[in-house]
């Protein structure tokens, strides 16, 4: 699995874009990028994936370089419920099926 | 609300003793996974379970044992319980067997004592 790098924590203001970035130079061609959060104790929750298109849904949009070594994470209007410990995995698509969660940010939205 | 429920929320229990976790998955998901998050450890995998079959195994002490019925739900048996062994179980469930796209419970929290 290709190793991932991110900053240990992040601060936002509410209603401004939360950018959460994630370094993961040793990507090989058939490894996809998930993040997935989790809010205080409560079990982690799927964000999004992509693989070398950029991707959006109802909750995020990931930006992820042409080079794919590097990955952003971005939450349009970041609320207080948006607090958390954010984690960014790569994984092959056949590749095993657990997920291995670093230490992920900490993104913390103040008012 | 992910659509997974797990049972116990909280269990407070002593050295030596043995619980059972117990997880039912979302609707039409057929495969579970157990981690184990602790305070020194962050999140680590346990096992997965697909259809009834041991699909994977991670960082599963043998003193922890999981199964999978033919409803789909999963329960964890921890035995000979020890302090260490306290920490959030988390059970997760996804539609596919290889798919990294899982959704979480709310988690069981362990206490031994």
């Amino acid at each position: 699995d290709a190793k991932t790098t991110q900053p240990p924590s992040m601060d936002c203001a509410e209603g401004r874009a939360a950018n959460l970035p994630c370094n993961h130079s040793t990507i090989s061609g058939n490894e996809y990028v998930y993040w997935y959060r989790q809010i205080h104790s409560q079990g982690p929750q799927y964000i999004i994936h992509g693989l070398k298109n950029n991707e959006t849904n109802e909750m995020a949009s990931l930006i992820i370089t042409e080079d794919r070594k590097s990955s952003t994470l971005i939450l349009p209007h970041a609320t207080l419920r948006d607090t958390a410990v954010y984690y960014c995995i790569v994984k092959g698509a056949v590749d095993g099926n657990k997920l291995v969660f670093g230490a992920g940010t900490i993104l913390r939205v103040k008012s | 609300d992910s659509g997974v429920t797990q049972t116990p929320k909280h269990l407070i229990t002593a050295t030596g003793q043995r619980v059972t976790l117990r997880c039912s998955p979302r609707s039409g998901d057929l495969s579970v996974y157990w981690y184990q998050q602790s305070l020194d450890q962050g999140l680590q995998f346990l096992i997965q379970y697909y259809n009834g079959e041991e699909r994977a195994k991670g960082n599963i002490l043998e003193r922890f044992s999981a199964q999978q019925f033919p409803d789909l739900h999963s329960e964890l048996n921890l035995s000979s319980l020890e302090l260490g062994d306290s920490a959030l179980y988390f059970c997760a469930s996804s539609v596919a067997p290889s798919s990294y796209e899982q959704y979480f419970g709310p988690g069981t929290r362990l206490t031994v004592t």
